[in-house]
Formats: structure tokens, C-alpha cells, sequence
């Protein structure tokens, strides 16, 4: 069965600070790996997406890898600030997802203390 | 274009009765998707549309539950008989099939629906 695991399930951290979220999957086989950021009471919107032969990507102060050997990915955050505060999903595509053949992961929840 | 519609954002109801969401995509784009998402969790798959044509539709999706796209542009979404069980978010997405996998989806704001 298809699967995203992330960890942690929740982050408190200080501004300014960084912090890194982990996925873990075991879609097979692998198409691409999205991180969205979903503001409470909002619709996800796209961070990243990477293909099989990525390894890493950045938007801004967010940053993620990819590592299609071990089916791990990242999401670094560099100098947090108050406006990160928010669940970050990892999506994984592949087969027999559902639409697309997406799974998506139940998201780390992500608290930026001033 | 201002992205992906929903409407309404919030909806109470009183269980047994019937509701419907809708969603405007991206004009130029073919796909559309709806998902339901509870507390916690991550956005679980119901139904998506190609044009016009409901290609998929999850075990999730009832015989309550129906959606039609019918010109190929918005989508509603209809619960009927609503339970409690159906409070959740409801998020619409859309995309296009040629830059799918390189743009992803775009997704809505989404529908609040509470069940009392």
C-alpha cells in the first residue's frame, strides 16, 4: 500500500530559527514529491515539486531534497519567520493514489513562537 | 484569473439536509478535483474531472454524495442527507494536463461544512 509518513506531527520553534520537516514514503513507482504549505482554514499551495532526477529545490527561504534511493525527503526552513506558521504536506505521486496517483501525507504542523 | 473559487467558504447545516459546493478552476485548465479534508489529516481523495468527464471517483464518494461538471469549466459538489460524519473541508483543485507535473495542482480555499 502506498504511504507518506512525516515527521514531526507538530514543531514549536522561535523566529528566526530553522527547522527541518521529514517525509518518508513508500510510493511505487515514483513520478514526483510535492511540499505545500496550508495556512489554517486554507487550500494548500505549492512550495516544491521534484521529479526522480532532483535533489534538491528552493523557493525562497524553503528548501527541499529529495532522495529517490531511500524514498526520504526534506523541507528546510531557513530563518523562520511568524508567517510559517502552518501545516507543510508532503505529496508523493506515483500508482494507485487516487487521481493522478497522489498520497498525500497528514502534513507537520508547524508553530513559530515570536 | 484569480486562481481556483469556492463557494461558500462556510456552510452549517442540520443533518439530513442536502448541501452543494462550488468550485471555478482555472479557466485554461482541463482537470479538476475535489477532496475532502478533516481535522489533523491530509486531503483525501473523492472524485477529479478531465473536461467534462468524471474519470475517477474514490470509494470515499457515497451514493450521497454526487459531482458534475457539466460544461467543462466550475464543478458542484452535492451531499445528500448529510450526516455528521460529513463535517470536514471540502477543497476543490484544478490543473492542466500538460503542466501538471511540472506546475502541480492549484488548490481553492475550500468549503467549511459543519453538520449539527
Amino acid at each position: 500500500k502506498n504511504q507518506v509518513e512525516q515527521s514531526p506531527q507538530s514543531l514549536i520553534i522561535l523566529e528566526g530559527k530553522n527547522c527541518t520537516l521529514q517525509c518518508n514514503y513508500t510510493v511505487s513507482p515514483f513520478s514526483n514529491l510535492r511540499w505545500y504549505k496550508q495556512d489554517t482554514g486554507r487550500g494548500p499551495v505549492s512550495l516544491t515539486i521534484m521529479t526522480f532526477s532532483e535533489n534538491t529545490k528552493s523557493n525562497g527561504r524553503y528548501t527541499a531534497t529529495l532522495d529517490a534511493d531511500t524514498k526520504q525527503s526534506s523541507l528546510h526552513i531557513t530563518a523562520s519567520q511568524l508567517s510559517d506558521s502552518a501545516s507543510y504536506i508532503c505529496v508523493v505521486s506515483g500508482m494507485g493514489g487516487g487521481a493522478d496517483g497522489l498520497t498525500f501525507g497528514k502534513g507537520t504542523h508547524l508553530i513559530i513562537q515570536p | 484569473d484569480t486562481g481556483v473559487s469556492q463557494d461558500p467558504r462556510h456552510k452549517i447545516t442540520k443533518r439530513g439536509q442536502n448541501v452543494t459546493f462550488r468550485c471555478d478552476p482555472i479557466s485554461e485548465h482541463n482537470r479538476l478535483y475535489w477532496y475532502r479534508q478533516t481535522l489533523g489529516q491530509g486531503p483525501e481523495f473523492l472524485t477529479y474531472f478531465q473536461n467534462e468527464a468524471q474519470l475517477e471517483k474514490s470509494r470515499l464518494l457515497s451514493d450521497r454524495f454526487s459531482a458534475e461538471r457539466p460544461k467543462g469549466s466550475f464543478s458542484t459538489l452535492e451531499i445528500q442527507r448529510t450526516e455528521q460524519g460529513d463535517s470536514a473541508m471540502y477543497l476543490c483543485a484544478s490543473s492542466s494536463t500538460g503542466t501538471q507535473i511540472r506546475l502541480g495542482y492549484t488548490f481553492g480555499s475550500g468549503t467549511r461544512l459543519t453538520v449539527v
